[in-house]
């Protein structure tokens, strides 16, 4: 079993929608959560970062973590097409080293 | 601000050519420096790791290696490149410590196809 696992997708949507992408993790040392959104062709870069249970909101973005049933989320509201791309979940878990789960691609269609 | 740079963008190599792959950061002193590979389709593989000059961690045995001859400088090397080489390769560093918290920043990536 992978330590980060993630529904690779894609998850179509229309423009508007509110997007839950989710990632579930296996690994207790797991303290920190970051979301990154990768383009296509492009390097991922940080989106979201939260340490502790509960949520953290920037702008249309908000990240959950309930780490007691091991699951962290990524909610976007209002999506746009320029939200088309895929999200990657990592954690450091006990080292300096992410563990990324695989992604899930987003499609935004207007 | 830190930067980090990785090029080539793109790279078309014949099979058995040799590789190499230039990444520096700016803006930052003794970052810790990663290679992943994207494979199309698949989740980032770590390749190689470094913590200082000279310190290069293999995650992958495989047909490439890695080298840090300078604190802010990675390079991806291959002597024979493999059709299996071909993917998406990522250069990225983070500094350890509290105030990070272990975040890890990507360089843009270079597009490896090997024919």
């Amino acid at each position: 079993q992978k330590e980060v696992e993630q529904d690779p997708g894609p998850l179509s949507v229309p423009e508007g929608a509110i997007v839950s992408l989710n990632c579930t993790y296996s690994n207790s040392a797991f303290q920190y959560f970051m979301w990154y959104r990768q383009y296509s062709r492009k390097g991922p870069e940080l989106l979201m970062y939260t340490y502790s249970s509960g949520n953290k909101e920037d702008g249309r973005f908000t990240a959950q973590v309930d780490k007691s049933s091991k699951y962290i989320s990524l909610f976007i509201r209002d999506s746009q097409p320029s939200d088309s791309a895929t999200y990657l979940c990592a954690s450091p878990g006990g080292s300096y080293i992410p563990t990324f789960g695989r992604g899930t691609s987003l499609i935004v269609h207007p | 601000s830190q930067t980090i740079h990785q090029w080539p963008a793109t790279l078309v190599q014949p099979v058995g050519s040799p590789l190499s792959l230039e990444c520096t950061v700016e803006g930052t002193s003794n970052p810790n420096l990663y290679w992943y590979r994207q494979a199309a389709g698949r989740g980032l593989q770590l390749l190689f790791y470094s913590v200082g000059i000279g310190q290069i961690s293999s995650e992958v045995p495989q047909n490439l290696s890695a080298s840090r001859p300078q604190d802010r400088q990675f390079i991806l090397s291959s002597k024979k490149l493999l059709l299996s080489d071909s993917g998406f390769y990522l250069c990225a560093w983070n500094v350890e410590g509290a105030s990070t918290n272990e975040k890890l920043f990507f360089g843009s990536g270079t597009q490896l196809s090997v024919l």
